[in-house]
């Protein structure tokens, strides 16, 4: 399976935006690309995924090279909410299995 | 009522107990998984069902084995649970009609002494 390669944490302040990178440099032409975050005490959810174009949702943006050997979530403005671990995940196409990683741990400072 | 619900939510347990850890879902989702997290690291998958006639293997199964009763329910099991299996267990469903993305519950702690 494709691997992928994130900072272990990073710090951000409220309100302030925040890009989380990841290096999937193994990436093959149909690997989706996945972010997860896991909130304390919770299962992991769902923040949102693409293939090739960036991707805007409620919750975030993804930035996708154009090479797609790396991506960002961008998190517009930081709240305390959202401070969490964030796992990049690339996904295949059979069976929606995801393999995770040890993701970024992120710190929001208030 | 959380669509994702997993009882027990924690369990402490001896060596050598059989453990059933249960996971139900109102998604109407034909995929199922288990993972297991230990602390400070990622999830890793433990079974996986793509339909109630359908059981496979992931990364970690032996010490373990699962039943998918229907639809909506999939359970695991530790025959003769370890202390190494003290760890945090999530269940995940999933649809072949979307683009992947996994809806997880809250988890079940089993610590085994």
């Amino acid at each position: 399976d494709a691997k992928t390669t994130q900072p272990n944490s990073m710090e951000s302040n409220e309100e302030e935006p925040v890009h989380l990178p990841c290096n999937h440099s193994t990436i093959s032409g149909t690997d989706y690309i996945h972010w997860y975050r896991q909130l304390p005490s919770q299962g992991p959810e769902y923040v949102i995924h693409g293939l090739t174009s960036n991707v805007n949702n409620r919750m975030a943006s993804l930035a996708i090279a154009e090479d797609r050997k790396s991506s960002t979530l961008i998190l517009h403005r930081a709240t305390l909410r959202d401070a969490a671990v964030y796992y990049c995940i690339l996904r295949g196409n059979a069976g929606n299995m995801l393999t995770f990683g040890g993701g970024t741990r992120l710190m929001v400072k208030p | 009522d959380a669509d994702v619900t997993q009882t027990p939510r924690n369990r402490i347990t001896k060596t050598g107990k059989r453990i059933m850890l249960e996971c139900s879902q109102t998604k109407g989702h034909d995929r199922m998984y288990w993972y297991r997290q230990d602390p400070g690291l990622g999830l890793r998958l433990i079974y996986y069902s793509f339909d109630v006639k359908d059981i496979n293997k992931g990364e970690i199964s032996d010490g373990y084995s699962v039943s998918r009763q229907a639809q909506a329910k999939f359970s695991l099991s530790l025959e003769s649970a370890i202390p190494n299996q003290t760890a945090l267990y999530f269940c995940a469903t999933g649809s072949a009609l979307t683009t992947g993305e996994l809806f997880f519950g809250e988890g079940s702690r089993l610590t085994v002494l």
